[in-house]
């Protein structure tokens, strides 16, 4: 059964750094999207993305985070200048259409100290 | 602020019995509710979608919509110990026709053998 994937399963960086989440979404899927989910909190969307480019970002996705389909496989989610309150586990979900059901991969836990 | 409420639970249900879930939204305009499933340290599983008003069965599971009311349950008949997990109820649609899920706080599950 097709899955999303993403890496790393984990991420330690210092605050300041940039780091670069991975993710596979399921191949005929053509809506992609990324959540985080700080400990003990809801799940909260940040961005969709379709045809190439944002569809909707959330406050929290501000600045400092960027999206990219460097191919035709890979989706990814970039956060320039990490800060302590970015730590939570990073979800990557893709659906095939807007008004489907998303189906989300492992999630990476961020970790900024 | 466009929300979704869940009771936190947790709820306690013995083995064989039927868990009876509950979400209210707040976007009347809301168009498309989904159930997930999340255990501790995972991702978000998805369980059951649901568009229109009324039931909808898929195994064990019966997802319920009363957009009169605002109001989506999820019921778990013969529930087994691994059931227990945490239960999400997320919406989508209204002002935004992007995809974007906004996730209640979800409903802890206990099944008690």
């Amino acid at each position: 059964e097709p899955e999303v994937t993403q890496t790393p399963s984990h991420q330690v960086t210092q605050m300041g750094q940039e780091v670069i989440l991975r993710c596979v979404p399921i191949s005929n899927h053509l809506y992609f999207y990324w959540y985080r989910q700080i400990l003990g909190q809801k799940v909260e969307f940040l961005v969709s993305f379709y045809n190439n480019e944002i569809s909707e970002k959330s406050e929290i996705f501000d600045d400092q985070f960027s999206v990219e389909r460097p191919d035709g496989s890979n989706f990814t989610l970039k956060i320039r200048s990490t800060k302590l309150e970015d730590s939570a586990m990073y979800f990557c979900a893709s659906s095939a259409g807007e008004a489907l059901g998303q189906y989300f991969g492992p999630g990476t836990r961020l970790l900024v100290l | 602020q466009k929300e979704v409420e869940q009771n936190s639970g947790p709820l306690s249900v013995p083995e064989g019995a039927i868990a009876s879930l509950n979400c209210t939204y707040s976007d009347r305009g809301s168009q498309s509710f989904f159930w997930y499933r999340q255990y501790s340290g995972k991702s978000p599983e998805l369980i059951m979608s649901i568009y229109s008003n009324g039931d909808k069965e898929d195994g064990r599971f019966t997802a319920q919509l009363n957009k009169a009311s605002q109001y989506v349950s999820l019921l778990i008949r013969d529930s087994q110990p691994s059931d227990s997990a945490t239960y999400l109820c997320a919406v989508t649609g209204g002002s935004s026709n992007t995809g974007k899920l906004i996730f209640g706080q979800g409903t802890t599950l206990q099944v008690k053998p």
